[in-house]
């Protein structure tokens, strides 16, 4: 199993240009999420989806959209990149028996320039 | 806001000592805590989990709840070089929602 997977590892963007972050997991878990990492702030949550269908926001969601495309799928995106949201982004998923038992990815390196 | 509060670190320990890491949160409605490890240039991995009160075990680590006091600690013993690591404590209220603290780091002599 890969457990929690994530693409791409690094990307740089010029500010107001959009991209989206992917990932998938294979351990059939319900719910997934997107956390930010910023040296000195700690993990903060983007986004996350309880189940297949629904999305709920976290506590810095402006700026970033999510789509949870199927079970293993959840994408996101950024639509006009600033240099704010230069950080370090990883994806994580967990089952109902334990939400805050989550699995990380690798995380993705995003420069906005 | 929600407060999950530790103490950034560096926390320095010999190899073969006791590392006891700590964390103290606000929301008094908090049901779930966790401890989180992450090495450098990595993403965190899930270490303890604690729900009641008290002290859970499982092997060098043990995980201690007080409820009353609204701290939760983590205790490594025999600590080795391959615990040099940040420690993240986090905490739920209710649901999905993850509270992480900025986390302590951690460095273990030989």
């Amino acid at each position: 199993n890969a457990g929690v997977t994530q693409t791409p590892k690094f990307q740089v963007l010029k500010t107001g240009q959009s991209m989206t972050l992917q990932c998938a997991q294979d351990m059939n878990h319900n719910s997934m999420y997107w956390y930010r990492q910023d040296p000195g702030m700690g993990l903060r949550l983007i986004y996350y989806s309880a189940s297949e269908g629904t999305t709920d926001k976290g506590e810095v969601p402006n700026g970033y959209n999510v789509s949870r495309l199927n079970k293993r799928e959840f994408s996101l995106r950024l639509e006009s990149a600033a240099p704010s949201q230069t950080s370090v982004y990883f994806c994580a998923s967990s089952s109902d028996r334990g939400p805050g038992e989550q699995f990380f990815g690798p995380g993705t390196r995003l420069t906005v320039l | 806001q929600k407060e999950v509060e530790q103490n950034s670190g560096p926390l320095s320990v010999p190899e073969g000592a006791i590392a006891s890491l700590n964390c103290t949160y606000s929301d008094r409605g908090s049901q779930s805590f966790f401890w989180y490890r992450q090495y450098s240039g990595k993403s965190p991995e899930l270490i303890m989990f604690i729900y009641s009160n008290g002290d859970k075990e499982d092997g060098r680590f043990t995980a201690q709840l007080n409820k009353a006091s609204q701290y939760v600690s983590l205790l490594i013993r025999d600590s080795q070089p391959s615990d040099s690591a940040t420690y993240l404590c986090a905490v739920s209220s209710s649901g999905y929602a993850l509270n992480f603290g900025k986390g302590t780091s951690l460095l273990v002599t030989p």
